[in-house]
């Protein structure tokens, strides 16, 4: 059964980079059907996509956060990973990494990490 | 950017029928947005409920059905059951479905 875990650190301080990383089991990255990528949650909030990457290295991201948001994969660890920069206390959240499937019709984010809560604090 | 909007809260009878719909800033919601609904607890991560519009997953209650209703996307509860109460999200794809939007989201008590 496919598991996706979240890691990194819980505190970030404003203005650094925030870095988390998903490691994927039970299942390949290295898959042609699936997209992988990460969305957030700020506490009491909605939903936000962030982004999401192809094991070919190929990314899309929120428009919104484009110009700070980096995600990429090492298909050698099975994980993929984001980076987002210049962090302010806006961007306090649950990250949680996911998984896209091409489905017969369309597309569906079928499988989600448990979430990891980063906090911007100095 | 695109914005999508949903009910804010709705409120439903235990058995009873209530439908939550998804609306995009850019116009009319079509398939071609592959519109997306999650169920999501408190304290859990979402969960899929259904897929391009109306598909379902595997682990789908029946009572739960997606569609395209005056434009917007649809998810309808028929026979709502108490452990249906959550906040549920839609999510709509642009950009060659490259591209995700969620939602606000839509708090349904079931009371």
């Amino acid at each position: 059964q496919l598991q996706l875990q979240e890691s990194g650190p819980g505190l970030v301080k404003p203005s650094e980079t925030l870095s988390l990383t998903c490691t994927v089991s039970g299942g390949y990255i290295s898959s042609s059907s699936y997209y992988w990528g990460w969305i957030r949650q700020p506490p009491g909030k909605g939903l936000e996509w962030i982004g999401s990457i192809y094991y070919r290295g190929n990314t899309y991201y929120n428009p919104s956060l484009k110009s700070r948001v980096t995600i990429f994969v090492d298909t050698s660890k099975n994980q993929f990973s984001l980076n987002l920069s210049s962090v302010t206390a806006a961007d306090t959240a649950v990250y949680y990494c996911a998984r896209r499937s091409e489905m017969r019709v369309g597309y569906s984010i079928d499988s989600w990490g448990q979430g990891t809560l980063v906090i911007v604090a100095s | 950017q695109t914005a999508v909007t949903q009910e804010p809260s709705l409120t439903v009878s235990p058995g009873g029928t209530v439908t939550l719909t998804c609306a995009s800033s850019t116009g009319a919601v079509t398939s071609g947005y592959y519109p997306n609904w999650f169920q999501q607890k408190p304290g859990q991560a979402p969960r899929a409920l259904i897929y391009s519009t109306d598909h379902k997953h595997s682990w789908t209650p029946a009572r739960f059905s997606g569609s395209l209703l005056g434009g917007k996307a649809a998810l309808t509860l028929s026979g709502v059951q108490p452990e249906d109460e959550a906040e549920y999200y839609c999510l709509l794809y642009s950009g060659g479905a490259q591209l995700g939007v969620f939602g606000g989201g839509t708090k349904l008590t079931v009371l």
